[in-house]
């Protein structure tokens, strides 16, 4: 069985401040890492992902990401966050062994609140 | 591009009423999936289609929901009878199928409320 923790269900920061979102996660075999992003009353919207390679991940917005394999986390990091960035982080993993099956597995999700 | 579409976004009903939403994955995406996000919770995946079959539903409560694909693009997730637990957002995702790192993409989901 695989999990994903998100230690912080919510993150108040001031803006221009730097943020980290923490996630870890526990699987048995090789995951796949991804962030996701939820606006209000919208659906998820993919910030980045790591498959292989650097282990650190940019994304969107003036977003990063570090996989580390010894610590089994993936935090999601951005040095200067604006009012707009105000909403939820979801993390996620995907098993590689699951042939065929490519359901994401959800944190519980972090509220990231950017205060004036 | 279209992104996915769902509807209705809002549905109030009484429990153990039925209901059932609808859902418009971007065109060629060949694999869709429900999730189910109860308030306060990461989305769970209730069913995952590719093209018109089903490659997971171990977590789809099957006495009372039900899913289908028709022709490999448009699907509908149908609840009867409904419980107060399944009041959540049933958001709808698809992608390319080209291997685990595919972006899901996610429609605006649907607000389903249980009296």
């Amino acid at each position: 069985a695989q999990s994903v923790t998100q230690l912080d269900s919510q993150v108040p920061v001031f803006e221009e401040a730097p943020v980290e979102l923490r996630c870890n996660y526990s699987s048995s075999v090789s995951v796949y890492l991804f962030w996701y992003v939820q606006y209000p009353n919208q659906g998820l919207q993919l910030l980045l992902k790591y498959l292989s390679g650097s282990t650190l991940v940019k994304g969107i917005n003036g977003f990063e990401a570090e996989f580390n394999k010894s610590q089994t986390s993936f935090h999601l990091r951005k040095p200067s966050v604006h009012i707009s960035d105000t909403a939820e982080y979801f993390c996620a993993v995907i098993r590689s062994m699951d042939t065929g099956r490519r359901a994401l597995t959800f944190g519980s999700g972090t509220r990231l609140q950017v205060q004036p | 591009e279209a992104g996915v579409a769902q509807s209705p976004r809002y549905k109030i009903i009484e429990k153990r009423q039925s209901v059932a939403f609808w859902c418009n994955p971007i065109s060629g995406h060949a694999t869709l999936y429900w999730y189910q996000q109860i308030l306060g919770q990461g989305p769970k995946l209730l069913i995952q289609f590719q093209n018109n079959g089903v490659v997971d539903d171990s977590q789809l409560p099957k006495d009372r929901f039900s899913a289908e694909r028709l022709k490999g693009v448009d699907s509908t997730l149908k609840i009867q009878p409904a419980k107060l637990e399944d009041s959540a957002v049933y958001l709808c995702a698809s992608s390319l199928d080209r291997g685990f790192g595919d972006t899901q993409y996610f429609g605006p989901g649907t607000r389903l409320t249980v009296l």
